[in-house]
């Protein structure tokens, strides 16, 4: 069964910084494309970064672009998002998904609040 | 990367047809057929209901169905029941590596 688990979400005051992770299990990590998709209360989703199996190809939205990190340790079968100079806007559920001809598998999501 | 255009809500009788419709540009919608469609209920995470425009994942109800014309894609949701009721948001590719989502649709079985 494939399963993926997000951690690291918290309470962060504005110009702060958060690493999320994202442990796969139940499918070969290596050979799939990795997403973080995020959730403002009460909003849509959007997209905000990607990376390639081999970690050779990063993407990022351009609200987070500079500021956002991902990074994968297909060893670990683990997926990771650095945030740094969070903003209040970036409050959010982050979901970690998996990408294989649209975003098949996600995570429960965790929980980024960014308030003073 | 602005969010594609999707009405902020739908409403249906049970057995009814409904149709959300998801309106992006050339860049995006119009020049991919990277649309994917995703129902999420509260509090849960996304599932993946049309992917590729038109194709259904394993285990996803025949009810659904999707399809694209130009810069507009639409998923119709056929002989409604109440466990439809959720958020349905669409997605596209957007080129260059990146994606974006629709603004999505809040769907009511009345």
């Amino acid at each position: 069964e494939v399963q993926l688990v997000e951690s690291g979400g918290g309470l962060v005051k504005p110009g702060g910084s958060l690493r999320l992770s994202c442990a796969a299990s139940g499918f070969t990590f290596s050979t799939y494309n990795m997403n973080w998709v995020r959730q403002a209360p009460g909003k849509g989703l959007e997209w905000v970064s990607s990376i390639s199996s081999s970690g050779n190809y990063i993407y990022y939205a351009d609200s987070v672009k500079g500021r956002f990190a991902i990074s994968r340790d297909n060893a670990k079968n683990s997926l990771y998002l650095q945030m740094n100079n969070l903003r209040v806007d970036d409050t959010a559920v982050y979901y970690c998904a998996r990408h294989d001809w649209g975003f098949d598998y996600w995570g429960q999501g965790t929980l980024v609040t960014v308030s003073s | 990367q602005s969010a594609l255009t999707q009405p902020a809500s739908v409403s249906g009788s049970p057995g009814q047809s409904i149709t959300i419709a998801c309106t992006g540009t050339s860049s995006d919608v119009g020049s991919s057929n990277l649309v994917s469609w995703y129902q999420q209920h509260p509090g849960k995470a996304p599932k993946l209901m049309i992917y590729e425009v038109n194709k259904r994942p394993s285990g996803v109800s025949n009810r659904f169905s999707g399809s694209k014309s130009g810069n507009t894609a639409s998923l119709t949701i056929s002989g409604l029941q109440a466990a439809d009721e959720a958020d349905y948001s669409c997605c596209s590719y957007a080129g260059t590596g990146t994606y974006v989502f629709g603004s999505g649709t809040k769907v009511t079985v009345v």
